[in-house]
Parts: C-alpha cells; sequence; structure tokens
C-alpha cells in the first residue's frame, strides 16, 4: 500500500493562478482531510470529506474548493492564489468507523505564491 | 466548543533530561486523543493513542479526565526527539489538532 500520495511536492504560483493539489489513498478510507500547516498555528483545517460525494468546510475554507467522486481522491483547488496561502498542505485520511483510528498523513505540498 | 491547548510552542531540554508535553482539551463526550510527531520536512506520523495505553518510543501519555489532559512524557530525552508534536482530539467527523510543540534536544 502506498498510502496517502501527494503531488506535486513543491509547487510555485503566481498571485491570481489557479492550481490543484492532487491527494489519492489506497487505503479505502472513507474520510479525507486536508489541513495547512503554519508557523505558530499548527495544523488548520480546510475542508474535509465524510465518502464520495460528501464534502464540508473546516475552519479555513476561504478560496479553496474539493470535491470527492470517488473514494480514492480528494483534490484541493485553489481559485485564485494569494500570497496568504503560502503554505504547507497535508492531506490525511482514516477509515469512517473504529474506535481510536488514526489519520493517516502525506508527505505535503509546499506551495508558495509570489 | 472541541478545543485542544499545547500551552508550549517551543520546548528545550538537555539530553537524558526528563520531557513533558502539555495538552490539554475541551471536548464534551468521551475524548479519543493522539499524539503525533513530525521530524524536520516530514509528514506527521502517529506517535500514541489514548487507548491503546502504550509506551512508543519511550514516550508515554495518560488521559486525565479530571483535569482534561493528555501530557506526552519521557523519563530520559534523546537527540532523535527533536521534532514537533502534536496533540489532537477526535471530533465528531474531523480531527482538532493543537498548535504543536517543538522539542528540542541539546547534546
Amino acid at each position: 500500500n502506498a498510502g496517502v500520495t501527494q503531488t506535486p511536492k513543491f509547487q510555485v504560483l503566481k498571485t491570481g493562478q489557479s492550481m490543484t493539489l492532487q491527494c489519492a489513498q489506497d487505503m479505502n478510507h472513507e474520510y479525507m482531510s486536508w489541513y495547512r500547516q503554519d508557523p505558530g498555528m499548527g495544523l488548520r483545517l480546510i475542508h474535509y470529506s465524510v465518502g464520495a460525494g460528501i464534502t464540508d468546510q473546516g475552519e479555513v475554507p476561504n478560496g479553496y474548493n474539493v470535491s470527492r467522486s470517488t473514494t480514492e481522491d480528494f483534490p484541493l483547488r485553489l481559485l485564485s492564489a494569494a500570497p496568504s496561502q503560502t503554505s504547507v498542505y497535508f492531506c490525511a485520511s482514516r477509515p469512517g468507523t473504529g474506535v481510536g483510528q488514526p489519520q493517516h498523513f502525506g508527505d505535503g505540498t509546499r506551495l508558495s505564491i509570489l | 466548543a472541541q478545543r485542544v491547548t499545547q500551552p508550549e510552542k517551543l520546548l528545550s531540554v538537555f539530553k537524558g533530561a526528563p520531557v513533558e508535553l502539555k495538552c490539554n482539551y475541551s471536548y464534551s463526550g468521551s475524548p479519543e486523543l493522539f499524539w503525533y510527531v513530525q521530524y524536520s520536512r516530514q509528514r506527521l506520523q502517529l506517535l500514541l493513542r489514548h487507548i491503546s495505553r502504550e509506551s512508543i518510543k519511550g514516550f508515554t501519555a495518560d488521559l486525565n479526565k479530571g483535569e482534561t489532559s493528555f501530557h506526552l512524557k519521557k523519563p530520559f530525552a534523546q537527540e532523535e526527539d527533536s521534532a514537533m508534536y502534536y496533540c489532537a482530539l477526535r471530533g465528531t467527523y474531523k480531527y482538532i489538532f493543537g498548535t504543536g510543540t517543538r522539542l528540542k534536544v541539546l547534546a
């Protein structure tokens, strides 16, 4: 199993550009989430999904879109990149049921907006 | 409100000294708590979960419902323990993370 795979690992964008961060998992997990990690602020939830076709907003959803057409994939779209979106982005997944089930994280995408 | 608080942004200790990383939570139900570790520029990895009552890499954490705490402890710190540590609470649909504590173990 590859686990949670994120692409690309690094990306530099210009203000106003759009792009999609890819996330795929091969563990048949129902729940998937996107976080951004910023110094001193920990991990903040952007969007999450509890199954194919079902998504919801987290703490900091503005400027981002998600969709979940399959169990495996959960792409994150930046509509019009802004310097404030410079961050490290992590995707995570976990089973929908079961006590004590942890989240599994991808390696992250380092995104710089100029 | 569901919340996780890690009061220390940075904790520096000498090699061989005891370590305690603090975590307090706010949750109305029966909490599920986790500690994650992130080594430099790597993915977050699960370190401990309270339900397992395990010891991983010498670390332990006990859930104290009275004090709403889940502090991470290790009796003798090693240089390889230097990393970012996050406490996390499992909510209804999502995890709530603390802001993290950077542990530096000095030689």
